[in-house]
């Protein structure tokens, strides 16, 4: 079955520190995989995106990620944490059947302490 | 700015009273998304459309309903709104496998049934 997991639904962090959300997908999930951001009561903000290029993908606000084949992971990574990184963020993968949906995971929320 | 544009951005409305939220986008883009958000939970899929092409999903209810009169606009009919549709509705845009299944979201439409 075709699933994205998020491990950790909640992630603490203090200002300043490495932030590290991780991302699984299962094998049958195509290399198309995104984060995406979501502020309080707004939509959701692309962060990021890796369609089969580097494996290392630089996205918005310092954010980047790896493409990990071997461990089929595509987990989230920013050097320092700013407060205005609270958020949720979602890992997403695309589906193999073409019908221009996506696999979302459930989300971790960064919580980023003063 | 190319952009999806969700209005309004908060509707209450009174059990069972029909209700319409509109998406409109700028971005030419053939495919479009609805999703409902529920608190803490990743946006879940109810249909989208391939240009004119509608497709629900399997477990969509049939009181949510949507139509597409042109490329740009896109509505979200809740026949009968009932406490548990209270949620985030958005709306998001793709062209076709462009940029792989990339989605383009909408600020969201907060939805208050009273």
């Amino acid at each position: 079955a075709q699933s994205v997991t998020q491990l950790g639904s909640h992630v603490s962090v203090s200002e300043g520190a490495l932030v590290l959300l991780r991302c699984n997908y299962s094998s049958s999930v195509p290399p198309y995989l995104f984060w995406y951001v979501q502020y309080p009561n707004q939509g959701l903000q692309l962060l990021l995106k890796y369609t089969s290029a580097a494996t290392l993908v630089k996205g918005i606000n310092g954010f980047e990620a790896e493409f990990k084949k071997s461990e089929t992971s595509f987990h989230l990574t920013k050097p320092s944490a700013h407060m205005s990184d609270a958020a949720e963020y979602f890992c997403a993968g695309a589906r193999m059947d073409s019908s221009y949906k996506l696999i979302f995971g459930s989300g971790t929320r960064l919580l980023v302490r003063p | 700015d190319a952009m999806v544009i969700q209005n309004p951005r908060y509707q209450v409305t009174q059990f069972g009273k029909p209700v319409t939220l509109s998406c409109s986008q700028t971005l030419n883009h053939n495919v479009m998304y609805w999703y409902q958000q529920k608190s803490s939970q990743a946006p879940k899929l109810l249909f989208h459309y391939y240009d004119k092409d509608f497709n629900n999903e399997a477990d969509t209810p049939d009181n949510f309903q949507s139509r597409r009169p042109n490329t740009s606009f896109c509505f979200l009919d809740i026949r009968s709104p009932g406490l548990g549709d209270a949620a985030m509705y958005l709306c998001a845009t793709s062209r076709d496998r462009d940029r792989g299944y990339e989605q383009y979201f909408g600020p969201g439409t907060r939805l208050t049934v009273t």
